[in-house]
């Protein structure tokens, strides 16, 4: 396993258009989670899944955005309609419940860069 | 409010130097603190958590629930310590849900 994976890790496109990205989780994770950084922040929470079901969304997550795990593996992020504030980076992470204390260790994929312009 | 504050945008000491970088928090309860750290061209990736009150490449940090800190500490920096660290929290022990991130601290150490 070599941990979570995302693509594009690049995605250059233009005002107005939709964009989505994927991510692989770590094989038997059952949560996966999805964070925007942009430049000169840390990762801001977006949304989580456990298994296929969405359990929370940030307000970030105008209607412009929708995220899905169909078969609580894979996890897509779709754009629609995309402005430049939305450039960023795309990170997403997996957990699953594990070690002596029980804690939901949250391990991040390298991240997609959108580009808006 | 839910809240991680990191007051220095970056932070530079010379190698064989005590580093500490600085975390404050705003959190109503028990939360869970982390460091992550972010090495040049690798991913994000945690570097320790209050509740293992473990060294991890030499670093510490304690949690001071009167102060709401959690500072990082390592008395003797490298230069493989270069790099951009978080510091980050979660609500409840053992739990689940989204992890709230400080804006970093970029450290780099000079030779």
């Amino acid at each position: 396993d070599t941990g979570v994976s995302q693509d594009p890790r690049h995605k250059i496109t233009k005002r107005g258009q939709n964009v989505t990205f994927r991510c692989d989780p770590i094989s038997e994770h059952n949560r996966l989670y999805w964070y925007r950084q942009t430049l000169g922040q840390g990762p801001e929470f977006l949304t989580y899944f456990q298994n296929e079901a969405q359990l929370e969304k940030s307000r970030l997550l105008s209607d412009r955005f929708s995220a899905e795990r169909p078969k609580g593996s894979f996890s897509t992020l779709e754009i629609q309609r995309t402005e430049q504030g939305d450039s960023a980076m795309y990170l997403c992470a997996s957990s699953r419940r594990t070690g002596i204390n029980l804690t939901y260790e949250q391990y991040f994929g390298p991240g997609t860069r959108l580009t808006v312009t | 409010a839910q809240r991680v504050t990191q007051p220095e945008k970056l932070l530079s000491v010379f190698k064989g130097a005590p580093v500490e970088l600085k975390c404050n928090y705003s959190y109503s309860g028990s939360p869970e603190l982390f460091w992550y750290v972010q090495y040049s061209r690798q991913r994000l990736q945690l570097l320790l958590r209050h509740i293992s009150r473990e060294s991890i490449k030499g670093f510490t940090a304690d949690l001071n629930k009167g102060e709401t800190s959690f500072h990082l500490k390592k008395p003797f920096a490298q230069e493989e310590d270069s790099a951009m660290y978080y510091c980050a929290l979660r609500g409840g022990y053992s739990s689940a849900s989204k992890i709230i991130f400080g804006s970093g601290t970029r450290l780099s150490i000079r030779p």
